[in-house]
């Protein structure tokens, strides 16, 4: 079946430790996002790539770092710079082009949660 | 960027409708509307969007003001599975920059048996 796929579901790190969260998709689309949540609130945009070899900051980009070598590939490193790891990350995807049957909806994945010891 | 405003939680009992409510005054020409849910500890799923007409699928309606300054979803015979957050976006359809792609905090729609 087609979709995004994260993985692991459940993470712990130590302190002063990267670690990196996978998100694969195989339903072709150019656009690929990762979102951060914490207990309670929405979701925050940390990097959003539109198409392969290029991406951009979202609004909390600082301690994270990505790459998008491959379309169906989008991984993010959550690196020991980042103060407050401790989250809910989301990664999603959407068919960059309007227009035609394209609704413009985000695609999720199931999440990645991720503890801090 | 257009923004949206929510109520933080709503009740509801099963099987009667719920409608929730979105304020978007600021809402671009060319922006849809689109709602959806996050059950607890999951991905957010995709409900419905709509650009000035209202709309209806398996799942919901979404009725739009005639000046598309405020939004309404209805899910009109609500289950206990109904419950999770529902969030309220505005963007452009098939946009893909970052700016149009905030969630905020949504609302807590709990429905009681």
């Amino acid at each position: 079946d087609g979709g995004i796929t994260q993985s692991p579901k459940y993470l712990f790190r130590k302190e002063g430790q990267n670690v990196t969260l996978s998100c694969e998709q195989n339903l072709n689309h150019d656009a690929m996002y990762w979102y951060r949540q914490d207990p309670g609130q929405g979701l925050r945009l940390i990097y959003y790539s539109q198409i392969v070899n290029d991406f951009q900051k979202g609004d909390i980009a600082e301690g994270y770092s990505v790459s998008r070598e491959k379309k169906e590939s989008f991984p993010l490193t959550v690196t020991s710079a980042q103060k407050n790891p401790t989250a809910f990350y989301l990664c999603a995807s959407s068919i960059a082009a309007t227009g035609g049957l394209n609704t413009g909806e985000l695609f999720f994945g199931e999440g990645s949660r991720l503890t801090v010891l | 960027d257009a923004k949206t405003t929510q109520p933080p939680s709503m009740d509801c009992a099963e099987g009667r409708a719920a409608n929730l409510p979105c304020n978007h005054s600021t809402i671009s020409g060319n922006e849809y509307v689109y709602w959806y849910r996050q059950i607890h500890s999951q991905g957010p799923q995709y409900i419905i969007h709509g650009l000035k007409n209202n709309e209806t699928n398996e799942m919901a309606s979404l009725i739009i003001t005639e000046d598309r300054k405020s939004s309404t979803l209805i899910l009109p015979h609500a289950t206990l599975r109904d419950t999770a957050v529902y969030y309220c976006i505005v963007r452009v359809a098939g946009e893909t920059s970052g700016s149009r792609l905030t969630f905020g905090e949504g609302t807590q729609l709990t429905v009681n048996p």
